[in-house]
Protein backbone atom coordinates (compact mmCIF):
# COMPACT_ATOMS: atom_id res chain seq x y z
CA UNK A 1 0.00 0.00 0.00
CA UNK A 2 1.16 3.52 -1.06
CA UNK A 3 1.56 5.35 2.27
CA UNK A 4 1.89 9.13 2.36
CA UNK A 5 2.16 10.75 5.57
CA UNK A 6 1.94 14.69 6.63
CA UNK A 7 4.18 15.78 9.43
CA UNK A 8 0.81 17.20 11.12
CA UNK A 9 -2.74 16.93 11.01
CA UNK A 10 -2.97 20.47 12.32
CA UNK A 11 -1.33 23.41 13.29
CA UNK A 12 -2.08 27.12 14.60
CA UNK A 13 0.16 30.02 13.73
CA UNK A 14 0.36 33.34 13.85
CA UNK A 15 0.67 35.74 11.07
CA UNK A 16 3.87 36.40 10.39
CA UNK A 17 5.72 33.00 11.18
CA UNK A 18 7.68 30.87 9.10
CA UNK A 19 5.93 27.66 8.11
CA UNK A 20 6.74 24.30 6.95
CA UNK A 21 4.83 21.58 6.02
CA UNK A 22 6.33 18.38 5.74
CA UNK A 23 5.36 14.89 3.56
CA UNK A 24 6.62 12.14 3.13
CA UNK A 25 6.07 8.97 1.28
CA UNK A 26 7.42 5.26 1.21
CA UNK A 27 6.74 4.02 -2.21
CA UNK A 28 9.92 5.32 -4.16
CA UNK A 29 7.48 8.07 -6.07
CA UNK A 30 8.73 10.47 -8.39
CA UNK A 31 6.51 12.87 -8.35
CA UNK A 32 5.29 15.06 -5.48
CA UNK A 33 2.48 17.92 -5.30
CA UNK A 34 1.00 19.92 -2.98
CA UNK A 35 -2.57 21.13 -3.06
CA UNK A 36 -4.56 23.34 -0.71
CA UNK A 37 -7.70 22.61 -0.54
CA UNK A 38 -11.06 25.33 0.73
CA UNK A 39 -14.43 25.61 0.77
CA UNK A 40 -16.23 26.77 -2.78
CA UNK A 41 -12.29 26.44 -4.29
CA UNK A 42 -11.92 22.83 -4.60
CA UNK A 43 -8.45 21.63 -4.61
CA UNK A 44 -5.66 23.65 -5.93
CA UNK A 45 -2.21 22.82 -7.18
CA UNK A 46 0.72 24.93 -5.36
CA UNK A 47 3.92 23.16 -6.41
CA UNK A 48 4.93 20.24 -7.70
CA UNK A 49 8.09 18.30 -8.21
CA UNK A 50 9.26 15.46 -10.47
CA UNK A 51 12.50 14.41 -9.16
CA UNK A 52 14.83 15.72 -6.38
CA UNK A 53 15.64 19.54 -6.50
CA UNK A 54 13.18 19.99 -8.89
CA UNK A 55 10.22 22.31 -8.40
CA UNK A 56 7.51 23.38 -10.92
CA UNK A 57 4.81 26.28 -10.36
CA UNK A 58 1.40 25.34 -10.07
CA UNK A 59 -1.56 27.55 -10.27
CA UNK A 60 -1.00 29.14 -6.54
CA UNK A 61 2.41 29.35 -6.03
CA UNK A 62 2.08 32.85 -4.78
CA UNK A 63 3.37 33.28 -0.76
CA UNK A 64 4.83 29.56 -0.92
CA UNK A 65 7.89 28.26 -1.86
CA UNK A 66 9.17 23.95 -1.61
CA UNK A 67 12.16 22.03 -0.83
CA UNK A 68 12.67 18.72 -2.22
CA UNK A 69 16.49 17.47 -1.01
CA UNK A 70 15.33 13.69 -0.83
CA UNK A 71 13.12 11.55 -3.30
CA UNK A 72 10.66 10.34 -0.10
CA UNK A 73 10.68 14.16 1.81
CA UNK A 74 8.41 17.34 0.30
CA UNK A 75 8.52 20.44 1.96
CA UNK A 76 5.70 23.32 1.76
CA UNK A 77 6.93 26.45 3.43
CA UNK A 78 4.92 29.44 3.95
CA UNK A 79 7.74 32.07 4.40
CA UNK A 80 5.51 34.34 6.36
CA UNK A 81 2.15 33.10 6.92
CA UNK A 82 -1.10 35.11 6.38
CA UNK A 83 -4.42 34.66 7.58
CA UNK A 84 -5.71 33.93 3.92
CA UNK A 85 -3.24 30.87 4.09
CA UNK A 86 -4.94 29.19 6.00
CA UNK A 87 -7.06 26.47 4.75
CA UNK A 88 -6.42 22.23 3.93
CA UNK A 89 -3.06 21.07 2.63
CA UNK A 90 -2.65 18.19 0.76
CA UNK A 91 0.46 16.74 -0.30
CA UNK A 92 0.48 13.78 -2.40
CA UNK A 93 2.46 11.64 -4.76
CA UNK A 94 2.43 9.43 -7.94
CA UNK A 95 4.84 6.68 -9.80
CA UNK A 96 6.93 7.96 -13.50
CA UNK A 97 5.54 4.91 -15.56
CA UNK A 98 7.48 5.58 -18.90
CA UNK A 99 5.19 8.36 -20.85
CA UNK A 100 1.62 7.72 -18.45
CA UNK A 101 0.29 9.64 -15.85
CA UNK A 102 -0.21 7.92 -13.04
CA UNK A 103 -3.08 7.96 -10.14
CA UNK A 104 -2.02 10.22 -6.90
CA UNK A 105 -2.24 9.05 -3.47
CA UNK A 106 -2.65 11.55 -1.15
CA UNK A 107 -1.54 12.12 2.09
CA UNK A 108 -4.32 12.77 5.34
CA UNK A 109 -4.05 16.56 5.11
CA UNK A 110 -2.72 19.03 7.72
CA UNK A 111 -5.33 21.75 8.56
CA UNK A 112 -3.45 24.99 9.17
CA UNK A 113 -5.22 28.00 10.77
CA UNK A 114 -3.02 30.67 10.66
CA UNK A 115 -3.91 34.21 13.15
CA UNK B 1 -10.18 23.13 -21.84
CA UNK B 2 -10.24 20.80 -19.60
CA UNK B 3 -13.16 20.43 -16.93
CA UNK B 4 -15.14 18.04 -14.59
CA UNK B 5 -18.61 19.05 -13.46
CA UNK B 6 -20.06 17.45 -10.71
CA UNK B 7 -23.67 19.31 -10.40
CA UNK B 8 -25.26 17.66 -7.20
CA UNK B 9 -23.53 19.48 -4.52
CA UNK B 10 -24.50 17.90 -1.95
CA UNK B 11 -26.86 14.33 -1.53
CA UNK B 12 -28.95 12.48 1.20
CA UNK B 13 -29.86 9.11 1.14
CA UNK B 14 -30.88 6.66 4.05
CA UNK B 15 -28.82 3.82 4.46
CA UNK B 16 -29.50 0.99 2.44
CA UNK B 17 -30.30 3.25 -0.54
CA UNK B 18 -28.62 2.95 -3.56
CA UNK B 19 -27.25 5.86 -4.69
CA UNK B 20 -25.84 7.47 -7.68
CA UNK B 21 -22.95 10.74 -8.10
CA UNK B 22 -22.60 11.98 -11.25
CA UNK B 23 -19.71 13.06 -13.44
CA UNK B 24 -19.43 15.06 -16.73
CA UNK B 25 -16.54 15.88 -17.94
CA UNK B 26 -14.71 17.92 -21.10
CA UNK B 27 -11.60 17.32 -22.64
CA UNK B 28 -9.78 17.74 -26.09
CA UNK B 29 -7.12 15.11 -25.53
CA UNK B 30 -8.37 11.65 -27.12
CA UNK B 31 -6.63 9.67 -24.48
CA UNK B 32 -7.12 10.38 -20.31
CA UNK B 33 -7.80 8.68 -17.28
CA UNK B 34 -10.73 9.51 -14.84
CA UNK B 35 -10.39 8.89 -11.28
CA UNK B 36 -13.03 9.20 -8.51
CA UNK B 37 -11.74 9.97 -4.69
CA UNK B 38 -13.54 9.26 -1.51
CA UNK B 39 -12.62 11.90 1.27
CA UNK B 40 -14.09 10.98 4.52
CA UNK B 41 -14.57 13.77 7.47
CA UNK B 42 -10.67 12.15 8.91
CA UNK B 43 -9.82 14.58 5.36
CA UNK B 44 -7.66 11.77 3.63
CA UNK B 45 -8.48 11.98 -0.47
CA UNK B 46 -8.77 8.03 -0.90
CA UNK B 47 -8.05 7.04 -4.05
CA UNK B 48 -11.34 4.84 -5.94
CA UNK B 49 -10.59 3.80 -9.23
CA UNK B 50 -8.90 5.24 -12.31
CA UNK B 51 -10.63 4.25 -16.02
CA UNK B 52 -8.33 4.68 -18.72
CA UNK B 53 -10.32 6.66 -21.46
CA UNK B 54 -10.02 3.60 -24.47
CA UNK B 55 -11.67 1.18 -22.30
CA UNK B 56 -15.70 1.55 -21.51
CA UNK B 57 -16.25 -1.03 -19.43
CA UNK B 58 -18.12 -1.01 -17.00
CA UNK B 59 -16.77 -2.22 -13.20
CA UNK B 60 -17.98 -3.25 -9.99
CA UNK B 61 -16.16 -3.77 -6.66
CA UNK B 62 -18.24 -4.70 -3.84
CA UNK B 63 -21.11 -2.30 -3.44
CA UNK B 64 -19.17 0.48 -5.78
CA UNK B 65 -19.94 0.57 -9.81
CA UNK B 66 -18.71 2.95 -12.46
CA UNK B 67 -20.43 3.63 -15.76
CA UNK B 68 -18.36 5.07 -18.53
CA UNK B 69 -19.72 6.50 -21.27
CA UNK B 70 -17.32 8.33 -23.57
CA UNK B 71 -20.53 9.03 -25.85
CA UNK B 72 -21.98 11.53 -22.99
CA UNK B 73 -18.40 11.81 -21.29
CA UNK B 74 -19.92 10.50 -18.14
CA UNK B 75 -18.53 8.64 -15.83
CA UNK B 76 -21.15 7.92 -12.96
CA UNK B 77 -20.27 6.16 -9.50
CA UNK B 78 -22.92 4.22 -7.98
CA UNK B 79 -23.01 2.98 -4.65
CA UNK B 80 -25.51 -0.11 -3.34
CA UNK B 81 -27.00 -0.30 -0.38
CA UNK B 82 -25.20 2.50 0.86
CA UNK B 83 -24.26 2.62 4.61
CA UNK B 84 -23.48 5.53 6.75
CA UNK B 85 -19.32 4.67 6.49
CA UNK B 86 -20.32 5.79 3.24
CA UNK B 87 -20.67 9.11 3.94
CA UNK B 88 -17.80 11.53 3.12
CA UNK B 89 -17.01 14.09 -0.20
CA UNK B 90 -16.52 12.06 -3.32
CA UNK B 91 -14.71 13.67 -6.08
CA UNK B 92 -14.57 12.83 -9.46
CA UNK B 93 -10.86 13.79 -11.69
CA UNK B 94 -9.89 13.96 -14.83
CA UNK B 95 -6.03 14.10 -16.24
CA UNK B 96 -4.44 13.35 -19.82
CA UNK B 97 -3.24 10.21 -20.32
CA UNK B 98 0.23 11.16 -21.67
CA UNK B 99 2.95 12.88 -19.85
CA UNK B 100 4.02 15.05 -22.50
CA UNK B 101 4.80 17.69 -20.12
CA UNK B 102 2.81 17.64 -17.09
CA UNK B 103 -0.70 18.45 -17.24
CA UNK B 104 -2.33 18.26 -13.96
CA UNK B 105 -5.15 16.49 -12.81
CA UNK B 106 -8.40 18.32 -12.64
CA UNK B 107 -10.69 17.60 -9.83
CA UNK B 108 -14.46 18.50 -9.77
CA UNK B 109 -15.68 20.57 -7.09
CA UNK B 110 -17.14 17.49 -5.12
CA UNK B 111 -20.41 16.00 -4.01
CA UNK B 112 -21.13 15.65 -0.10
CA UNK B 113 -23.03 12.28 0.33
CA UNK B 114 -24.83 12.10 3.74
CA UNK B 115 -25.98 8.95 4.08
CA UNK B 116 -28.50 8.93 7.45
CA UNK B 117 -28.88 5.63 9.34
Amino acid sequence: DVKVTQSSRYLVKRTGEKVFLECVQDMDHENMFWYRQDPGLGLRLIYFSYDVKMKEKGDIPEGYSVSREKKERFSLILESASTNQTSMYLCASSLTWGQTQETQYFGPGTRLLVL
Amino acid sequence: AQKVTQAQTEISVVEKEDVTLDCVYETRDTTYYLFWYKQPPSGELVFLIRRNSFDEQNEISGRYSWNFQKSTSSFNFTITASQVVDSAVYFCALTNHLKTSYDKVIFGPGTSLSVIP
